[in-house]
């Protein structure tokens, strides 16, 4: 099983449509991170879940909701974004929250028309 | 403000010639990691270094932390088509109880053959 896997890898939508990013790890990590990768940007952290719970929320629009129901999975829902939410949203978890090596999945790289 | 400057942006070498990139800041980290990402694909964990003139070897790869621990470099010798990739330097500082990650913008490597 890769470590971490992303779905889907690609994604196209409208500003009034809603889609869900989804994530998932295989590692029996505890701690999983939203980034958002945008070009001429360094990654920016969206939201960190340390064992289910939200423990960071920088600063989010709330078109983007985040839901964590179990240690492997995290999923990003969003809702009513703009062209500049356009972006490669990457996920990734360490061991614990405490942990900075985290390891990423691959990645969805978002379109918003 | 980019807490986190990596040079050179952008580098196009020949297979088989050595190269040195940057990362550099004013500010002291507890440890700095270095990651590989390849078009299309989530940041890879190749090193973290943690000690102050820290020197980590991975194959072709030389790591070095420097004795401040205020920045990093990593050489590469004799480069490879599949050492192509952007390469991303991240920062760990502690805040109170708050653990930050600060990533630079990378170094972009075109390596041909």
């Amino acid at each position: 099983e890769t470590g971490v896997t992303q779905t889907p890898r690609h994604l196209v939508m409208g500003m009034t449509n809603k889609k869900s990013l989804k994530c998932e790890q295989h590692l029996g990590h505890n701690a999983m991170y939203w980034y958002k990768q945008s070009a001429k940007k360094p990654l920016e952290l969206m939201f960190v879940y340390s064992l289910e719970e939200r423990v960071e929320n920088n600063s989010v629009p709330s078109r983007f909701s985040p839901e964590c129901p179990n240690s492997s999975h995290l999923f990003l829902h969003l809702h009513t974004l703009q062209p500049e939410d356009s972006a490669l949203y990457l996920c990734a978890s360490s061991q614990t929250r405490g942990s900075y090596e985290q390891y990423f999945g691959p990645g969805t790289r978002l379109t918003v028309t | 403000t980019q807490l986190l400057e990596q040079s050179p942006q952008f580098l196009s070498i020949q297979e088989g010639e050595n190269l040195t990139v940057y990362c550099n800041s004013s500010s002291v980290f507890s440890s700095l990691q270095w990651y590989r990402q390849e078009p299309g694909e989530g940041p890879v964990l190749l090193v973290t270094v943690v000690t102050g003139g820290e020197v980590k070897k991975l194959k072709r790869l030389t790591f070095q932390f420097g004795d401040a621990r205020k920045d990093s470099s990593l050489h590469i010798t004799a480069a490879q088509p599949g050492d192509t990739g952007l390469y991303l330097c991240a920062g760990a500082r502690n805040a109170g109880n708050n653990r930050k990650l600060i990533w630079g913008l990378g170094t972009s490597l075109a390596v041909n053959p």
